[in-house]
C-alpha cells in the first residue's frame, strides 16, 4: 500500500536552529516528491519538489531536502529557522503508475520560539 | 495570475442534509483535486478530474461525487452528511495533460479550502 511516514509530530526550535524534518514513503517504483506548508491560517504552499536529477533539491525561504533513493527518503533541512517558519509542514509524494494523486504523510507542526 | 477559488469557505449543515462545494482552478489548468483534510485522518485524496472524466478515485464511500465542467471549474457533493464529514475540503488544480504527467511538470497547486462542519 502506499503510504508516506513523517517521523515527528510536534517539533520546536529556538531561532538560529537547525532543521530536519523526516519522511520516508513505501514502494520502490518512480516517484514525486514534494514539501508543502501550510502556515497559520493559510492555504497549502508548495515548498520544494523533486522529480529527477541532482537528489539535492532546493525550495524557497532557505529549503531543502535530500532524495536518497535507497532509504525511500525525502527528509527537508533549514540551516537557520526563522519565527516566520512556524507551520505545519507535509510531505507528499506521488506514486507514478497510481496517476496524479497526492499521498500526504500526517504533517510536522513547527514552532520556533523567538 | 488569479488561484484556485473555492466557495463557499465556510458552511454547516446538520445531519442528513447533502452539500455542494464548487472550485475554479487557475486558468489553463484542466485537471482538478480533491482532498479531504480531518485532524484525524489528515490529508486524503478524493478524487480527480480532467476534461470533464474522473481519472482517479480514493477510498471514500460513494456519498462523496463530484463533477467537472467543460471550462474546468469542478463541483463535489456529498449527500446524507454524517458528523464524521466534518472537515476542511481542499481542491487542487494542475495542467494535467499527459506531457506535464510525464515531465514531472504537473504540480498541484492548492486552494483555500472549503470548511464543512456537520451537526
Amino acid at each position: 500500500a502506499q503510504s508516506v511516514s513523517q517521523h515527528n509530530h510536534h517539533v520546536i526550535l529556538s531561532e538560529a536552529a537547525s532543521l530536519e524534518l523526516g519522511c520516508n514513503y513505501s514502494y520502490g517504483g518512480t516517484v514525486n516528491l514534494f514539501w508543502y506548508v501550510q502556515y497559520p491560517g493559510q492555504h497549502l504552499q508548495l515548498l520544494l519538489k523533486y522529480f529527477s536529477g541532482d537528489p539535492l533539491v532546493k525550495g524557497i525561504k532557505g529549503f531543502e531536502a535530500e532524495f536518497i533513493k535507497s532509504k525511500f527518503s525525502f527528509n527537508l533541512r533549514k540551516p537557520s529557522v526563522q519565527w516566520s517558519d512556524t507551520a505545519e509542514y507535509f510531505c507528499a509524494v506521488k506514486y507514478m503508475e497510481y496517476g496524479n494523486k497526492l499521498v500526504f504523510g500526517a504533517g510536522t507542526i513547527l514552532r520556533v520560539k523567538s | 495570475k488569479a488561484g484556485v477559488t473555492q466557495t463557499p469557505r465556510y458552511l454547516i449543515k446538520t445531519r442528513g442534509q447533502q452539500v455542494t462545494l464548487s472550485c475554479s482552478p487557475i486558468s489553463g489548468h484542466r485537471s482538478v483535486s480533491w482532498y479531504q483534510q480531518t485532524p484525524g485522518q489528515g490529508l486524503q485524496f478524493l478524487f480527480e478530474y480532467f476534461s470533464e472524466t474522473q481519472r482517479n478515485k480514493g477510498n471514500f464511500p460513494g456519498r462523496f461525487s463530484g463533477r467537472q465542467f467543460s471550462n474546468s471549474r469542478s463541483e463535489m457533493n456529498v449527500s446524507t452528511l454524517e458528523l464524521g464529514d466534518s472537515a476542511l475540503y481542499l481542491c487542487a488544480s494542475s495542467p494535467g495533460g499527459g506531457s506535464s504527467l510525464i515531465s514531472g511538470a504537473n504540480v498541484l497547486t492548492f486552494g483555500a479550502g472549503s470548511r464543512l462542519t456537520v451537526l
